[in-house]
């Protein structure tokens, strides 16, 4: 398959374990924050989303944290599965129409 | 559930031809983005529409134009395609859905130019 991003940070986990995915972002005027997913060959889809006045949401199998302070956000998946491996995107913005900002990605690997 | 399509998954063109991306979607969205993606660049924004006739630049816009004469339908313009636009192409369209603004892909355009 293709790969959507040379030399992004890989994160490599046993089927079954936990996976934790971070980001940084910068703009602290952020308020809204998205996850996607982007498996080999296809757009990304969306995962999980958290607004600012929140600082956990969770999904199926999915928690997405946000610590403001230090302008962290990571995703966490239970249980990862080998459907799970692709690359992770987080995206931010502000109110308004401002276009996303988006990270670079993390490619998951999942080991059966 | 929320749908955007992409008019084509693959295309191959040869150098100086026009091309025309298509990409609809069928939730009344105001926004519609295009962007480029490319291994060890991540996305790039090329435009960006607001609204029916409007059109913003994003971070790399030169070689490219838009058009967005529907609200449902946003297309991606190269008007004399070089090799350096060999990419895969991404649309999306965001709109509010409850209290958040999420914003939805399309399944990608891998263009080849030759």
């Amino acid at each position: 398959g293709e790969s959507v991003g040379l030399h992004l940070p890989t994160l490599s986990v046993q089927e079954g374990d936990n996976s934790i995915i971070n980001c940084a972002y910068s703009n602290s005027a952020s308020d809204y924050f998205i996850w996607y997913k982007q498996e080999s060959g296809k757009g990304p889809q969306f995962i999980i989303d958290i607004r600012s006045n929140m600082d956990k949401r969770q999904g199926q199998r999915v928690t997405v944290l946000l610590n403001k302070t230090v302008k962290h956000l990571s995703l966490q998946i239970a249980a990862t599965q080998p459907g799970d491996s692709a690359v992770y995107f987080c995206a931010e913005s502000t109110s308004g129409n401002t276009p996303l900002v988006f990270g670079k990605g993390t490619r998951l690997s999942v080991i059966a | 559930d929320v749908k955007v399509t992409q008019s084509s998954r693959y295309l191959v063109k040869r150098t100086g031809e026009k091309v025309f991306l298509e990409c609809v979607q069928d939730m009344d969205h105001e926004n519609m983005f295009w962007y480029r993606q490319d291994p060890g660049l991540g996305l790039r924004l090329i435009y960006f529409s607001y609204d029916v006739k409007m059109k913003e630049k994003g971070d790399i816009p030169e070689g490219y134009s838009v058009s967005r004469e529907k609200k449902e339908r946003f297309s991606l313009i190269l008007e004399s395609a070089s090799t350096n636009q060999t990419s895969m192409y991404l649309c999306a369209s965001r709109g509010l859905a409850g209290n958040t603004d999420t914003q939805y892909f399309g399944p990608g355009t891998r263009l080849t130019v030759l």
